[in-house]
């Protein structure tokens, strides 16, 4: 079965310093997606940023970027420039090239101290 | 293009009780999936519907069924409320391509059973 572990419950950060969220997942497939999904207090998911399996070269947005790892199957988000509105739970998520069922971690606490 | 939405935000319900809420997806969408969050389990995929069919399906019980219209819009149902169903459920949709599509989500409606 896929799974995806966020490791750190909280976080924080100071205005404008640049943090790093951590994701690991575990699959067998070969044809995927990995997903960092924003949740600020509103309760809606945002969609930061999307990597492809197949892709070796890091996804990046804006002041987002990801390391993917493949073979040890990490992949953590850097947030360049912290703003106070990056402050929210952070998902990573997984899910096989198709299909549409996400699989969650269990989030990260972004706090941005100014 | 207006999001995906969902109705109602709030609902209050008690045991035994059965509840039906709602998912516009964003135009031209035809993938609807739900998922559960809750503070202990996370965020839990539930199912997944395409052109009016059930096409991937979560772990959960009987009690939680959905169905999908002509126009893409879907409803989630749950028989027999139990206080363990308390959540907020989310509804996403994606595009005719599903292959790495993004999952673009609603704000949720927040189910609380007493």
């Amino acid at each position: 079965a896929q799974t995806v572990t966020q490791s750190q419950p909280e976080m924080s950060v100071q205005e404008a310093e640049t943090v790093t969220l951590s994701c690991t997942y575990d699959t067998s497939e070969s044809d995927y997606y990995l997903f960092w999904y924003k949740q600020p207090p509103s309760r809606q998911m945002i969609l930061v940023i999307r990597q492809e399996a197949y892709k070796q070269q890091n996804a990046t947005e804006n002041r987002f970027s990801v390391n993917f790892q493949k073979a040890a199957k990490s992949f953590s988000l850097k947030i360049s420039d912290s703003q106070l509105g990056d402050a929210a739970m952070y998902f990573c998520a997984y899910k096989v090239g198709g299909a549409q069922k996400l699989v969650f971690g269990q989030g990260t606490r972004l706090t941005i101290n100014p | 293009k207006a999001g995906v939405t969902q109705t109602p935000r709030y609902l209050i319900k008690t045991r035994g009780q059965q509840v039906t809420l709602s998912c516009s997806p964003i135009s031209g969408h035809r993938s609807v999936s739900w998922y559960q969050q809750t503070p202990g389990q996370g965020l839990q995929f539930l199912f997944e519907y395409f052109s009016e069919t059930q096409r991937n399906k979560g772990n959960f019980p009987g009690r939680f069924s959905g169905r999908q219209f002509s126009n893409s819009r879907s409803e989630m149902n749950v028989s027999t409320l139990e206080l363990g169903d308390s959540a907020l459920y989310l509804c996403a949709s994606s595009g005719e391509d599903t292959r790495g599509e993004k999952l673009f989500f609603g704000s949720g409606t927040q189910l609380s059973v007493l």
